[in-house]
């Protein structure tokens, strides 16, 4: 069983529409992140949280401790979003934090 | 600002031969610098840490005298591939902790073809 796992694996969406990924990890973590990886593999730091809610445009990404699952919200998707999710546990190594990938949630939103 | 600049972006090279890759910290210091691999379709995978002045610490299953690393500044870390083989085709891809609120920066990747 992996430490952290995502769902769902693929998603399709219309242009428009509210989009949730969820993430679950079962290990103890300094931080969660979601990052963005374009079609080219370019890979973007989206948020960083270790506790509530951070909202950047019409990204809004949750995080509740207690449960050990956060999710990452699209509102009002565009094609422009299509990409893969990844969320990523960060895990306190001592001197720098590893981080332990999920697998990715492939996004295609149409027209 | 915390920008890491990667390259080559693309690569392609013949069996056996050797391929470095360079990540470069523009604006920040990075005193650690881990190394990804990831192959089609796949999550990202670590090979390995690097730390400014010291040795790299390896992950396991990762051969440290195939995929050499060098972080010998504060904004410049090496990986290089010897002896590459086709199957070590792959995206490779940096990231350096920085102090921004996202934590982690990364490199634009490098895809690296063996033939």
């Amino acid at each position: 069983k992996n430490e952290v796992e995502q769902s769902p694996q693929n998603l399709t969406a219309q242009e428009g529409e509210f989009i949730t990924i969820n993430c679950s990890y079962s290990v103890g973590i300094s931080a969660l992140h979601w990052l963005q990886q374009h079609p080219g593999g370019g890979i973007v730091s989206l948020f960083m949280l270790s506790s509530g809610k951070k909202k950047h445009g019409r990204l809004i990404a949750t995080i509740n401790i207690q449960e050990k699952h956060s999710s990452l919200h699209i509102t009002a998707s565009h094609p422009r979003d299509s990409a893969v999710y990844i969320c990523a546990a960060s895990i306190n190594t001592g001197t720098a934090s590893k981080l332990t990938f999920g697998t990715g949630t492939r996004l295609q939103v149409t027209l | 600002g915390a920008v890491v600049s990667q390259h080559p972006s693309r690569v392609i090279c013949k069996s056996g031969t050797s391929v470095k890759i360079e990540c470069r910290s523009l604006d920040f210091q990075a005193t650690t610098m881990f190394w990804y691999r990831q192959f089609p379709k796949q999550s990202l995978m670590l090979m390995a840490t690097s730390n400014e002045g010291s040795k790299a610490t390896y992950e396991q299953g990762v051969e440290k005298d195939k995929f050499l690393i060098n972080h010998a500044s504060l904004t410049l870390s090496t990986l290089t591939v010897t002896s590459a083989h086709p199957e070590d085709s792959s995206f490779y891809i940096c990231s350096a902790p920085n102090m921004t609120n996202y934590g982690y920066t990364f490199g634009s990747g490098t895809r690296l073809t063996v033939v």
